[in-house]
């Protein structure tokens, strides 16, 4: 079955270090992956989006890679704050089983991530 | 300019009530969704609308109904409330099922079955 991993376990780190999440899939040939930042009782807000055919992308303090070979994204914070602190969730556009069909955003369960001061 | 809005925020029903959550969004999104998150399993799709008169199933459409009559409402319709069915719903819309916009989410409704 298809399936999107993240570590179900919280990240815990200091402010200042770089916090990396990790994004697994099996069994997609996503076209697109996106990650989202969600903060308890909020929906998810959209961070960055990288295509397959991207290695790389950044915005700000963050930075996305993604590795098609190895089916993984993982997702940079550098120098981070406790603003940060939040769950992250990775989320795939699945392109369609038939010609003429729709992608569709399939998301991971999420990583919590702590910063602490 | 709202976004995607949500109502009712918080809702609690009987087993078997029906019910309708209500999603408008005023950013001219042809694409829109809804989405359950319970905890541990992420958010999974329900039903998504492509644009106005056009739906389709998600991963777990069972127990919900959806029709897309305007560009700007998704309405969600649970036909018989189950227990199964305590979750809180977001819903969701993006330009173009290209993703490449993102999708902006409204601040979801949290249901209890009883």
């Amino acid at each position: 079955s298809q399936k999107i991993e993240q570590n179900s376990e919280a990240l815990n780190i200091q402010e200042g270090k770089t916090a990396t999440l990790t994004c697994n899939y099996t069994n997609y040939s996503p076209a697109y992956l996106q990650w989202y930042r969600q903060d308890p009782g909020r929906g998810p807000v959209f961070l960055l989006l990288i295509r397959e055919n991207e290695k790389e992308k950044r915005k700000e303090r963050l930075k996305v890679t993604f590795d098609t070979t190895l089916k993984q994204s993982l997702f940079h914070i550098t120098a981070s704050q406790p603003a940060d602190s939040a769950t992250y969730l990775c989320a795939l556009a699945r392109r369609p089983l038939f010609s003429g069909g729709y992608n569709k955003l399939i998301f991971g369960a999420g990583t919590r991530l702590a910063v602490h001061p | 300019n709202a976004g995607v809005t949500q109502t009712p925020k918080f809702q609690v029903l009987k087993t078997g009530q029906s019910m309708t959550l209500q999603c408008a969004q005023d950013m001219n999104h042809e694409y829109m969704s809804w989405y359950r998150q319970d905890p541990g399993m992420g958010l999974r799709l329900i039903h998504y609308s492509v644009g106005a008169g056009i739906t389709d199933q998600g991963e777990v459409p069972n127990g919900y109904n959806v029709s897309r009559s305007t560009t700007e409402d998704f309405p969600l319709r649970l036909l018989s409330a189950a227990p199964s069915q305590t979750s809180v719903y977001f819903c969701a819309s993006s330009y173009s099922d290209r993703f490449t916009y993102g999708y902006t989410f409204g601040s979801g409704t949290r249901l209890t079955v009883v």
